[in-house]
Formats: C-alpha cells, sequence, structure tokens
C-alpha cells in the first residue's frame, strides 16, 4: 500500500545535539511537507519541498533543516539551535505543490531529556 | 491574512448523537476548505473539502460540512456519532487560487469525545 512512514515514532533528544526525524513516501508525489503540532495549537509550517532538489522555509524554520535529494525522502534535522523542540512532528506530502490535498504520516513525537 | 477558529476546544457528545463543529474562517477572496481528522498519535485524514458549487458536502464516515458565505463558517455534522468517531478534528483554509497546500492555515482543533 502507498502511504507516508515516518520514523521513529518516539525519540528523546539531549541538550545541544542535533536529530533527524525520517520521512519516506512511495505514493510518487512532488511536494513534501514538515508540520510541527504542540497541544492546542493548530499545525505550522516548518519547512516544505514542491520538488526534489528544492525546499523552502514556512512559519517556523528557525532551528530546523532539511534536504530533498531524492523524490521519496524528505528528512527533518532539528538542530541544537531549536531550544524548544519538544512536539509532535507531522510529515506530509501532494501530488503536485500545486496541490492543496495533504496526505499525512502517522508522527513523530520529539522530546528533550 | 487568512485565519481559521474553532470556537469549540472540546465537545462531548452521546453515541448516536447528532454532532457540529463549529469554524470560522477569515480570507479576502474565495476560499478553498478543509476538515482533517486526528486520531491519538496519529497523522490527519482529510474528511472532505469544499472549493465550489453545491454548498453542502459530503465526506467520509458519514460526514458533512455546510459553507455558508455570509457567515464565514464551514460547519462538520454528523446525523448520528459513532463510539470511533473520537478524536480531534481541525479545519484548514487556503486561498482558492493560491494555488499550493504551503498556503494552509489550521485551526487549533476540537477534541471530540464520546461517551457510550
Amino acid at each position: 500500500d502507498g502511504g507516508i512512514t515516518q520514523s521513529p515514532k518516539y525519540l528523546f533528544r539531549k541538550e545541544g545535539q542535533n536529530v533527524t526525524l525520517s520521512c519516506e513516501q512511495n505514493l510518487n508525489h512532488d511536494a513534501m511537507y514538515w508540520y510541527r503540532q504542540d497541544p492546542g495549537q493548530g499545525l505550522r509550517l516548518i519547512y516544505y519541498s514542491q520538488i526534489v532538489n528544492d525546499f523552502q522555509k514556512g512559519d517556523i524554520a528557525e532551528g530546523y533543516s532539511v534536504s530533498r535529494e531524492k523524490k521519496e525522502s524528505f528528512p527533518l534535522t532539528v538542530t541544537s539551535a531549536q531550544k524548544n523542540p519538544t512536539a509532535f512532528y507531522l510529515c506530509a506530502s501532494s501530488i503536485a505543490w500545486q496541490n492543496e490535498k495533504l496526505f499525512f504520516g502517522s508522527g513523530t513525537q520529539l522530546s528533550v531529556l | 491574512a487568512q485565519s481559521v477558529t474553532q470556537p469549540d476546544i472540546h465537545i462531548t457528545v452521546s453515541e448516536g448523537a447528532s454532532l457540529e463543529l463549529r469554524c470560522n474562517y477569515s480570507y479576502g477572496a474565495t476560499p478553498y476548505l478543509f476538515w482533517y481528522v486526528q486520531s491519538p498519535g496519529q497523522g490527519l485524514q482529510l474528511l472532505l473539502k469544499y472549493f465550489s458549487g453545491d454548498t453542502l458536502v459530503q465526506g467520509i464516515k458519514g460526514f458533512e460540512a455546510e459553507f455558508k458565505r455570509s457567515q464565514s463558517s464551514f460547519n462538520l455534522r454528523k446525523p448520528s456519532v459513532h463510539w470511533s468517531d473520537a478524536a480531534e478534528y481541525f479545519c484548514a483554509v487556503v486561498g482558492l487560487n493560491t494555488g499550493t497546500a504551503s498556503k494552509l492555515t489550521f485551526g487549533t482543533g476540537t477534541r471530540l469525545q464520546v461517551t457510550l
């Protein structure tokens, strides 16, 4: 079955450590997105990629980095510069950047030790 | 700037009762509206969407939503709630001619609890 796979399900970060969240899709979608979800808040866009080898900052990109070397993969690195990283991170994709319908992965819960 | 307001943080209904979740949006042009559902610890699943035509749209799992331009609302309804409907529901808006999901604005969500 086609879909979006996020790993790991749970991740813990130590002070000063960079961690990378994986997102893989086999839907053959061009566009991919990373969202951050905090309790009681809506989803906030971190980064997005409309096509391979290209990505753009979203609304809250500070302290995060991404790459899009392959169409099916869009990993997110939470750097030590992100002072409040504890959140639920959601990866999504759409068929093309012009298409507003999103397909979501099941998320990664990141916590700080 | 576009915005979405979901005024109810938490709603509890009895199984079999009807449900209405409220969503108000602010957008200067023609909106493209969505409802998503999120089960605990999971991603979001699209329930339904509206961009033009009939203002009453049908979605999956027996849900429907009505677009009311005069009230800037897009409320989600279900005639008879099942225990499996317990989840968090998000309304989202983007400009119809924006043409990209990167411009989606999500509401803060409404958590639905269903009592047996």
